[in-house]
C-alpha cells in the first residue's frame, strides 16, 4: 500500500490565522482527498483534490475556508483559513487504491486557541 | 445521501471475549465496504475490504460480513486481546473512491 506523510503532525495556532497542511503520497496517485475529524466525531469529507484542476467541495465546505492545491500526482496540500476554536480537528489526507481501499495518511491534529 | 450507523457506541468486554460490532448504511449502492482502527489521536488503519459483490472477508482473528441488500456489516473479533483496544470505524465507498463513515465503537478489552 501506498505510505502516505503529512505534515505537521500537529500543531497550536491562533484565533485568525491560517495553517498548511502538506500531504505526500510515495507513489503517482489519480485521486486524494481531505478529511476533518472534529472531537469526539467521525470522519467527514471535505474536498477531493484533483491534480491540475479545482478541488471539489462537499458541502458545507467551501474554498475561501479551505483553500486546496494539487500540483502533481504525490503531493497536496490543505489550508485551514481564519482560523477559529471550531476548526479544531485532526485534518486527515487519504487515497484509494486497488479496488479502491482507502488508506490514510497519520492525520495532522490542529488546536486553535 | 449515503448515512452510516455504528452499533453500539461503546463496548467494554473482560480479555478472551468474542464480540461483534454492527454497522448499518442507509444506500445499498455501494462499491465497497470498509473497517478501520483508530487509536487516540493517531490516523486509520485499515483492516478489512469487503467488496459489494463479497459476503465477508478474514484477516487472522478479524471477521467482516457485508450484507448489501439489508444494508448491514459486522466485524467479529475472536478471542479478544487488551490489544485490540480502540474505536473501530466502518466505511461505506463509493466507486468514486469517497467514503462515508459512521461515528464509530469505542471497544475496551480489560485484562
Amino acid at each position: 500500500s501506498a505510505v502516505i506523510s503529512q505534515k505537521p503532525s500537529r500543531d497550536i495556532c491562533q484565533r485568525g490565522t491560517s495553517l498548511t497542511i502538506q500531504c505526500q503520497v510515495d507513489s503517482q496517485v489519480t485521486m486524494m482527498f481531505w478529511y476533518r475529524q472534529q472531537p469526539g466525531q467521525s470522519l467527514t469529507l471535505i474536498a477531493t483534490a484533483n491534480q491540475g484542476s479545482e478541488a471539489t467541495y462537499e458541502s458545507g465546505f467551501v474554498i475561501d475556508k479551505f483553500p486546496i492545491s494539487r500540483p502533481n500526482l504525490t503531493f497536496s496540500t490543505l489550508t485551514v483559513s481564519n482560523m477559529s476554536p471550531e476548526d479544531s480537528s485532526i485534518y486527515l489526507c487519504s487515497v484509494p487504491e486497488g479496488a479502491n481501499e482507502q488508506f490514510f495518511g497519520p492525520g495532522t491534529r490542529l488546536t486553535v486557541l | 445521501k449515503q448515512e452510516v450507523t455504528q452499533i453500539p457506541a461503546a463496548l467494554s468486554v473482560p480479555e478472551g471475549e468474542n464480540l461483534v460490532l454492527n454497522c448499518s448504511f442507509t444506500d445499498s449502492a455501494i462499491y465497497n465496504l470498509q473497517w478501520f482502527r483508530q487509536d487516540p489521536g493517531k490516523g486509520l488503519t485499515s483492516l478489512l475490504l469487503i467488496q459489494s459483490s463479497q459476503r465477508e472477508q478474514t484477516s487472522g482473528r478479524l471477521n467482516a460480513s457485508l450484507d448489501k441488500s439489508s444494508g448491514r456489516s459486522t466485524l467479529y473479533i475472536a478471542a479478544s486481546q487488551p490489544g485490540d483496544s480502540a474505536t473501530y470505524l466502518c466505511a461505506a465507498n463509493t466507486n468514486a473512491g469517497k467514503s462515508t463513515f459512521g461515528d464509530g465503537t469505542t471497544l475496551t478489552v480489560k485484562p
